[in-house]
């Protein structure tokens, strides 16, 4: 199984300063025959389901504030906030869809300072 | 817009089986395209994949917990359904259906979820 690390556990940004989430996966999720990296974000808010934010590691779903974004490939992805917001308070995964069974970081919680 | 619903009993006693609906609104099981998927979340804890059904009825359980997972659909009720044998506390969660689209495992419509307590 490929087992997916974040980092940091937490973090506290201050509004309207740049958040940035990283994500280690255990090996590489990038397919060589698409060239692309099955690599998801969500973003969780209390009582709320995840919701999808990315996806091939630096899509953004529709309807996704363009202050979010994703970045990376192979092993290394980061997700970044480029002007934090009061509604970005959230706790956020990744998750890889390289391989069966699909699996999630570990989360990172994001707080104002 | 797709909307997705879960349903079923709050609290499970152990040893017995956990049974949850997800009844899907404003698209077709049947057209096909996506997987519908189970996925839950211990208290305060990350999330893990238990599976998913295609239209079709094919089928992916998780390794970890296969011995003991059935999904299935119901298309003409537009549901798919999850049922886990011989619970324990362990499996005290809150179960999402979510749907991710064909060639990818990402969940792009998630239902609100529900609390699962298992205990006697």
């Amino acid at each position: 199984d490929i087992v997916m690390t974040q980092s940091p556990d937490s973090l506290a940004v201050s509004l309207g300063e740049r958040a940035t989430i990283n994500c280690k996966s255990s090996q590489s999720v990038l397919y060589s025959s698409n060239n692309k990296n099955f690599l998801a974000w969500y973003q969780q808010k209390p009582g709320q389901p995840p919701k999808l934010l990315i996806y091939w590691a630096s899509t953004r779903e529709s309807g996704v504030p363009d202050r979010f974004s994703g970045s990376g490939s192979g092993t290394d992805f980061t997700l970044t906030i480029s002007s934090l917001q009061a509604e970005d308070v959230a706790v956020y995964y990744c998750q890889q869809y390289y391989s069966t069974p699909p699996s999630f970081g570990q989360g990172t919680k994001l707080e104002i300072k | 817009q797709v909307q997705l619903q879960e349903s079923g009993p709050g609290l499970v006693k152990p040893s017995q089986t956990l049974s949850l609906t997800c009844t899907v609104s404003g698209g077709s099981i049947s057209s096909g395209g996506y997987y519908w998927s189970w996925i839950r979340q211990h208290p305060g804890k990350g999330l893990e994949w238990i599976g998913y059904i295609y239209y079709s009825g094919s089928t992916y359980y998780n390794p970890s917990l296969k011995s003991r997972v059935t999904i299935s659909v119901d298309t003409s009720k537009n549901q798919f359904s999850l049922k886990l044998s011989s619970v324990t506390a362990a499996d005290t969660a809150v179960y999402y259906c979510a749907r991710a689209p064909s060639g990818s495992y990402f969940g792009d419509y998630w239902g609100q979820g529900t609390l699962v307590t298992v205990s006697s």
